[in-house]
């Protein structure tokens, strides 16, 4: 089956200590994104990927880092979490941003 | 400004009535436009996507666009209550590796 797969759904944390969410696609999708969506303000793109080796910033950056050392993979790395992380994660791919993104099932992050 | 405008709603239609949705977004140079429908804790899945001025309809779904007026809608025909999510849209701004959406509307179709 077509899709992708985020890991944990949920995670408790506390402030500062490192964590890493995985997202994973077996489509063979150039395109990843990560978003992060919050009431009131929908989603919003915190880094994206065109291929491997290849990322750049979205419109809220600050406090994450990603890598595309394989195609398939695409993890989201919080080094020092804060409360105003905590949100719902989304990550995305597809072969062409013109056909529209295709979802994993999202990761409730806490933080407190 | 925001790139792209929705009314959060709720709309409320009664089953089986119209239901009309509509997105305005604020650069010219968009490109590719997307409908995407969001269950109460899932995460959005692909509805439509709309490149050129006009419509496109796919079952009881027709997403419209109108670059002149940057405005781009989606109806729902025959609404039923399952249809009943928030709608998000979405867009490509050209020359941009990203993409956009809005807050979403949310839908409500009473039986």
């Amino acid at each position: 089956e077509a899709q992708v797969t985020q890991n944990p759904r949920y995670l408790i944390t506390v402030t500062g200590k490192k964590l890493t969410v995985t997202c994973s696609q077996n489509m063979n999708h150039e395109y990843m994104s990560w978003y992060r969506q919050d009431p009131g303000l929908g989603l919003r793109q915190i880094y994206y990927s065109m291929n491997v080796e290849v990322t750049d910033k979205g419109d809220v950056p600050e406090g994450y880092k990603v890598s595309r050392k394989e195609k398939r993979n695409f993890p989201l790395i919080l080094e020092s979490p804060s409360p105003n992380q905590t949100s719902l994660y989304f990550c995305a791919s597809t072969t062409s941003l013109d056909y529209g993104y295709t979802f994993g099932s999202g990761t409730r992050l806490t933080v407190v | 400004q925001k790139e792209v405008e929705q009314n959060s709603g709720p709309l409320s239609v009664p089953e089986g009535a119209i239901a009309s949705l509509n997105c305005t977004y604020s650069d010219r140079g968009s490109q590719s436009f997307f409908w995407y429908r969001q269950y109460s804790g899932k995460s959005p899945e692909l509805i439509m996507f709309i490149y050129s001025n006009g419509d496109k309809e796919d079952g009881r779904f027709t997403a419209q666009l109108n670059k002149a007026s940057q405005y781009v809608s989606l109806l729902i025909r025959d609404s039923q209550p399952s249809d009943s999510a928030t709608y998000l849209c979405a867009l490509r701004s050209g020359g941009y590796q990203k993409v956009t959406f809005g807050i979403g509307t949310k839908l409500q179709v009473i039986p």
